[in-house]
């Protein structure tokens, strides 16, 4: 069955960058749209974007636009989400989900 | 503020029924399928019906999705204490360039 496998922890510094990987196994990698989602401490989620792993190609939510990048390694099945120019506001779970399975997620705090 | 409008509590006795409700619009509820999730406290959230009314294996056949118009409902039946937790609605949404929209949960509490 599909594996969505996430780091547990990262800590940065405002103004940093994060790249964030997302493993996945148990399906054919390139069949379907791998989604980033996050979720602040006692928040609702936030939908970051999407990535077609077949072509690499990427639909970012506006408001993230110019902060977040989105690639994958074919060879390894992986994603990856890079959120740069952090601020405090984006201290958060940032999950990985595919279809309706979502990765347990990897938390990231943005603190100086 | 949350896309999706879902009430922000609602509670219940063991063995009672209760729903959740979603309210969206035209461009997410009223044209694409419906997914709800139930969040226990510290995980990642957990499919419970897909495609507006479809449960995967191993979801209890007391969680049922149904929908209508722009509005979609969770019906819990034969609640028990460990359904206490967060549910969120989410549907794809059409306008501008497409995203993916969420309600803001609902808390579920168990009397």
């Amino acid at each position: 069955q599909v594996h969505l496998v996430q780091s547990g922890a990262e800590v940065k510094k405002p103004g940093a960058s994060v790249t964030v990987p997302c493993k996945t196994s148990g399906y054919t990698f390139t069949n379907y749209y791998l989604h980033w989602v996050r979720q602040a401490p006692g928040q609702g989620f936030e939908w970051m974007g999407m990535i077609n792993p077949s072509d690499g190609r990427t639909s970012y939510a506006q408001n993230f636009q110019g902060r977040v990048t989105m690639t994958r390694d074919t060879s390894t099945s992986t994603v990856y989400m890079e959120l740069s120019s952090l601020r405090s506001e984006d201290t958060a779970v940032y999950y990985c989900v595919l279809l309706d399975v979502w990765g347990k997620g990897t938390t990231v705090t943005v603190s100086s | 503020q949350s896309v999706l409008t879902q009430p922000p509590s609602a509670s219940g006795t063991p063995g009672q029924r209760v729903t959740i409700s979603c309210s969206g619009s035209s461009s997410n509820i009223g044209s694409n399928i419906v997914s709800w999730y139930q969040q226990l406290p510290g995980t990642a959230p957990k499919v419970l019906i897909f495609n507006d009314n479809q449960r995967p294996s191993g979801v209890p056949d007391r969680f049922s999705g149904s929908k209508s118009g722009t509005s979609a409902s969770l019906a819990i039946s034969g609640l028990q204490s460990d359904d206490e937790a967060d549910y969120y609605c989410a549907a794809w949404d059409d306008s501008l360039k497409g995203s993916w929209v969420f309600g803001g949960g609902t808390k579920l509490t168990v009397l």
